[in-house]
């Protein structure tokens, strides 16, 4: 079945500055890969998705970079802001009908 | 409002007493499912419906039941609790199954399990 595997962990960054957080998936058939932001003591929420015949999305801040060769995605977030800390999870699809999530990366922005 | 809910919210139990931890959206939607969260693991899938009375394991699937017998409810039944089922759980539901449907989370349940 489908792995996926995010990094990193932990990301500090100063406010103002990009992000990056990279994830890696094992099955060559997955064609779609959302990214969710879960503040804290809420619940997941969908930020951005993509699918696979797409290379690059991008919504305001927040852009997702698409690799199928290497099958890996990214989501980059740029002019960080305090509101932006939480941890954010990549996915990808597998069998058409469910995800499987990555672990997580806890953002910081420090002000 | 369009929403999934969860009951209850926080559980604190003891070791093989049953328990059910229910999910209601009131999206029409088709596909719902369940998921724990732990440190370090992300969210892990523990069951996945399709439709009414179609329902499949996931990934972690061990020590858990779910029943679709209504469109809008999906509940998780932990017939025989143990310490390891502690964790943060949340249900989620799309509008189809398949590819490119958000999914929709509830608030959580956190239960913790002595």
């Amino acid at each position: 079945g489908e792995n996926v595997e995010q990094h990193p962990s932990t990301l500090s960054v100063q406010e103002g500055d990009s992000a990056v957080i990279k994830c890696t998936y094992s099955d060559s058939a997955s064609n779609y890969f959302p990214w969710y932001k879960q503040e804290l003591g809420k619940r997941p929420q969908l930020i951005i998705d993509i699918r696979s015949n797409v290379g690059e999305k991008k919504d305001q801040r927040i852009a997702v970079t698409l690799n199928k060769t290497a099958k890996h995605f990214s989501l980059h977030i740029t002019e960080t802001q305090p509101e932006d800390s939480a941890v954010y999870f990549c996915a990808a699809e597998e069998y058409g009908n469910k995800l499987v999530f990555g672990a997580g990366t806890i953002l910081r922005v420090k002000s | 409002e369009a929403q999934v809910t969860q009951n209850p919210r926080y559980l604190i139990t003891v070791t093989g007493k049953k328990l059910t931890v229910t999910c209601s959206q009131n999206m029409n939607h088709e596909y719902m499912s369940w998921y724990r969260q732990d440190p370090g693991l992300g969210l892990r899938q523990i069951y996945y419906s399709m439709n009414v009375e179609v329902t499949d394991k996931g990934d972690v699937p061990e020590g858990y039941k779910v029943s679709r017998k209504e469109k809008r409810n999906f509940p998780l039944i932990l017939e025989s609790p143990s310490p390891n089922q502690t964790s943060l759980y949340f249900c989620a539901s799309s509008l189809r199954v398949g590819l490119y449907n958000e999914q929709f989370f509830g608030p959580g349940t956190r239960l913790t399990v002595l």
